[in-house]
C-alpha cells in the first residue's frame, strides 16, 4: 500500500471550507505536493510546500505542514462546485520521485 | 505554452499483443516520468528519465515493460505480451530539471486489455 495516507471521501456544502488531511512517512522529503484530478483527466498541480515552511497560502488554497507529525493539510476556502474532484497528496522522495496517496474524493453539494 | 501531450488517449488491445504509448513533454523539460494509475488508486512510479537515459527504472513491474527517450524529448512506453492486469491509465509527466522540480502531468492513456 501507499506510504502516504489520506481519507478517501469528503463531502462539503458549497461556500464552506474544505480541509483535506494527509500523513506521509519520509522525514527527508524536501517538497510536498497537492494535485487535483477531475474525471477522465490527468493530474493538475495545485500547490506545493517546501519542508522548511509551516504554511503557504495561494488565493483560496492554504497548505499547512506539521513536519514533526509528518502531517499535511489542504484547506480550500469558499468551496465551489468546480472544486469537486479527487485530491492527491504526494511526497517527493530522493529529490525527484513522487509517492502519492490514494486520493480524497471531494463532493461539493448545493 | 503547451502542456504534456500523450497519445493515444485510449487504447484497447487484445491479451498478448504489443502496445506503444507516446509522450511529448513540455518543451525544455529535461526530466520525464511514467506513472501508472489503477482504478481507485494514486499514481505509481514506473520510470524516470534525465535527458536520454533512464536514471531510475525501479518501478517497471517486469521485463515486458520498456521505455525509451532517444533524443531527450519524446518518450515511448512499450508493453510486450500485454495481460489483462496491465489495464490502467498510464500517465506521463515532465519537470524542468528533475531535482526538486514540480511534475506536470499529461491527461494519460487509458489502456484496456481484453
Amino acid at each position: 500500500g501507499e506510504d502516504v495516507e489520506q481519507s478517501l471521501f469528503l463531502s462539503v456544502r458549497e461556500g464552506d471550507s474544505s480541509v483535506i488531511n494527509c500523513t506521509y512517512t519520509d522525514s527527508s522529503s524536501t517538497y510536498l505536493y497537492w494535485y487535483k484530478q477531475e474525471p477522465g483527466a490527468g493530474l493538475q498541480l495545485l500547490t506545493y510546500i517546501f519542508s522548511n515552511m509551516d504554511m503557504k497560502q495561494d488565493q483560496r488554497l492554504t497548505v499547512l505542514l506539521n513536519k514533526k507529525d509528518k502531517h499535511l493539510s489542504l484547506r480550500i476556502a469558499d468551496t465551489q462546485t468546480g472544486d469537486s474532484a479527487i485530491y492527491f497528496c504526494a511526497e517527493m522522495l530522493d529529490d525527484y520521485k513522487l509517492s502519492f496517496g490514494a486520493g480524497t474524493t471531494v463532493t461539493v453539494r448545493a | 505554452g503547451a502542456g504534456v501531450s500523450q497519445t493515444p488517449s485510449n487504447k484497447v488491445t487484445e491479451k498478448g499483443k504489443y502496445v506503444e504509448l507516446r509522450c511529448d513533454p513540455i518543451s525544455g523539460h529535461t526530466a520525464l516520468y511514467w506513472y501508472r494509475q489503477s482504478l481507485g488508486q494514486g499514481p505509481e512510479f514506473l520510470i524516470y528519465f534525465q535527458g536520454t537515459g533512464a536514471a531510475d527504472d525501479s518501478g517497471l513491474p517486469n521485463d515486458r515493460f520498456f521505455a525509451v527517450r532517444p533524443e531527450g524529448s519524446v518518450s515511448t512506453l512499450k508493453i510486450q505480451r500485454t495481460e489483462r492486469g496491465d489495464s490502467a491509465v498510464y500517465l506521463c509527466a515532465s519537470s524542468w530539471q528533475g531535482s526538486n522540480s514540480p511534475l506536470h502531468f499529461g491527461n494519460g492513456t487509458r489502456l484496456t486489455v481484453t
